[in-house]
Order: C-alpha cells, then sequence, then structure tokens
C-alpha cells in the first residue's frame, strides 16, 4: 500500500490564485507533514499537523487534517511565481512514534506551477 | 541559519564500484537520516542513526549499504556495489532531539550508476 498519495500530481494556476494539494495516507499516524522541494534542491519543511489537529495556518499556508478520512490537505493563498515547486505530505507513524528515529514516510508529491 | 550539507552535489560511477555519501549534520543535532529520491519518484526512507547504531531501516537498506559516524561531524552512505538501479538522489537529513518532528535536509547527491 501507498502511504501519503498526494493529488493532483500537477497543477497549473495563475498568480495570485489559491492552490490546494491533497494528501491521503492508509495507516494511522502520528503526525503529518509538508515539504517543498525546489527542482533539484532539498526538501524544506513547511507545516506540520498533529493528529490530534483538525486545521493549522502558517502565514500564507493552511492545512487541514481528517483523521476520519486519512486525508489531508495544503491549501497556497495568494500564490506567487517563488511558490512554484513539488510539494510533497510525509507522515509518520506511531508504530514508530517514540524513539525518535522515525523515518518519514513520503509521498509523490504535487508539482505546482505558477503562471505569472 | 545552520543547514545540513552534502557532498558531492554530483557523484558519477561505475557499475559494481563502491561509492560513499557524505553529510554534515547540523552540529547539535542527535538523530540522522538518508532518504533517497529515484528520478520522477516518492522520497523513501533508508535509514535513521542515533547513538552511534543504526535504529530504524526500511527494506531498501540492504547489505550493500552502510552508514557511519567516523567522527564528530561526517554522517556517511556507503553503497559496496553499486547497480545501475541505484541511481538516484541521496538526501541527508537530521533532527535535534526525539521530540522534534521537523526533519531538516540537505541539498542531496545525485548518484549516476553507470
Amino acid at each position: 500500500s501507498q502511504q501519503g498519495e498526494e493529488d493532483p500530481q500537477a497543477l497549473s494556476i495563475q498568480e495570485g490564485e489559491n492552490a490546494t494539494m491533497n494528501c491521503s495516507y492508509k495507516t494511522s499516524i502520528n503526525n503529518l507533514q509538508w515539504y517543498r522541494q525546489n527542482s533539484g534542491r532539498g526538501l524544506v519543511h513547511l507545516i506540520l499537523i498533529r493528529s490530534n489537529e483538525r486545521e493549522k495556518h502558517s502565514g500564507r499556508l493552511r492545512v487541514t487534517l481528517d483523521t476520519s478520512k486519512k486525508s489531508s490537505s495544503l491549501l497556497i493563498t495568494a500564490s506567487r511565481a517563488a511558490d512554484t515547486a513539488s510539494y510533497f505530505c510525509a507522515t509518520v507513524s506511531p508504530a514508530y512514534s517514540g524513539g525518535g528515529a522515525d523515518g518519514l514516510t513520503f509521498g509523490k508529491g504535487t508539482h505546482l506551477i505558477i503562471q505569472p | 541559519e545552520p543547514e545540513v550539507t552534502q557532498t558531492p552535489s554530483h557523484q558519477v560511477t561505475q557499475m559494481g564500484q563502491e561509492v560513499i555519501l557524505r553529510c554534515v549534520p547540523i552540529s547539535n543535532h542527535l538523530y540522522f537520516y538518508w532518504y533517497r529520491q529515484i528520478l520522477g519518484q516518492k522520497v523513501e526512507f533508508l535509514v535513521s542513526f542515533y547513538n552511534n547504531e543504526i535504529s530504524e531501516k526500511s527494506e531498501i537498506f540492504d547489505d550493500q549499504f552502510s552508514v557511519e559516524r567516523p567522527d564528530g561531524s561526517n554522517f556517511t552512505l556507503k553503497i559496496r556495489s553499486t547497480k545501475l538501479e541505484d541511481s538516484a538522489m541521496y538526501f541527508c537529513a537530521s533532527i535535534l532531539g526525539p521530540l522534534q518532528n521537523i526533519q531538516y535536509f540537505g541539498a542531496g547527491t545525485r548518484l549516476s550508476v553507470l
């Protein structure tokens, strides 16, 4: 089974519009995180939402989590050309939590293109 | 701002050769990770490392792979006999401590096996 599947796989919008990306997962989680990856670069952490939280905001980012549906969404408001990147959700399973060495399980990502 | 650094940025090697990918985690971090990303695919967890030993490893991390912290700053991933399918981006990450869920990633090393 695939943990952390994002959709859409690719999204192209005009600058200034909002971008919404979704992520689904299969197992129970301790938390869910979103990362951004610019082309050919490393992953940059954006936001973390814990399993007991439903919504979280950080600047232009809004993340929701629905544990009953095992899904999360990332909303980027008022998009900018610099937001062009791939966005990944990543999960940490309770089975591994507490040990401090939890490997993240990533989805395939959504490639977001912001048209100027 | 402190960052995770990885060298080299690009490594080209012949199939069957050994490669060592190097990482310098953030200086006061205690947990270290390696991930790989085959072109066009998802980022996959390989191994985590704490207190000079492997904490967790995935199915990908077979006997061909090993990790080491040879000194107080470097964290290395060794692939003993590279295969074509080992071609990928390899990312190192680190966290400060067990309650810190946010992993800080390096820019990656692109490994090309010919």
